[in-house]
């Protein structure tokens, strides 16, 4: 069974820091994915990861792939209460069912 | 629409009761997810649609979930008997099947309330 463990479960931080996401499994995927969900809605994808080592960059948002293809990572430089939100990795083997991480709740205070 | 979209967004429902829950994928996606998010996690899988058929329905719990795509477009997931277990929120994703990476677009999703 494909597992995506992800740390920490709960982030509660002030605007203006920076914080790190991380996303860890003992398979290997195709791709990996990034998703934010607020309350209500459905998770928006944010980016997806494909080559090992990949670094992505979107706006103050920094996602990277592990050197396997196991694990990833996101880092928020100056977070922003906008940014709150559950933020979900998701790893994919080719057109089939997303494996979704146990998700980060992002709580950014004013 | 431009997005998934599903019907109806909030389904209260008592013990033992039939429910459907439908899903519209973006126009022109031929492969169609459900999912499963309880409160708080991730989502789960449930089963994948390529075109018409179920590709894989590993992920339905029990043989009271049904789903059906006869057209290839629009979705249907069918609970019978529900339990009070079933409460979540039912997601359906769909994604366009032909590029090398499966990106997958969410809707809103069903929150589904067994009493």
């Amino acid at each position: 069974t494909q597992l995506l463990e992800q740390s920490p479960q709960f982030l509660s931080i002030q605007e203006g820091e920076n914080l790190t996401v991380y996303c860890n499994s003992s398979s290997v995927f195709s791709s990996l994915q990034w998703y934010r969900q607020e309350p209500g809605e459905g998770p928006v994808l944010l980016v997806t990861v494909v080559t090992g080592g990949e670094v992505k960059k979107l706006k103050r948002l920094t996602f990277q792939f592990g050197d396997a293809r196991k694990d990833s990572s996101l880092h928020i430089t100056a977070a922003q209460p906008g940014d709150t939100g559950l933020y979900l990795c998701a790893g994919a083997g080719g057109f089939q069912k997303l494996v979704f991480g146990t998700g980060t709740r992002l709580l950014v205070s004013p | 629409g431009a997005g998934v979209s599903q019907t109806p967004s909030n389904k209260v429902t008592e013990k033992g009761k039939y429910v459907e829950l439908r899903c519209d994928p973006i126009s022109g996606h031929t492969a169609l997810y459900w999912y499963r998010q309880s409160l708080g996690q991730g989502p789960e899988f449930l089963i994948y649609f390529q075109g018409t058929g179920a590709a894989d329905d590993s992920g339905l719990p029990n043989d009271r979930f049904f789903a059906v795509r006869p057209e290839g477009s629009v979705s249907t997931l069918k609970i019978q008997r529900t339990e009070r277990g079933d409460s979540a929120v039912y997601l359906c994703a769909s994604s366009s099947g032909t590029s090398g990476v499966n990106e997958q677009f969410f809707g809103p999703g069903t929150r589904l309330t067994v009493l």
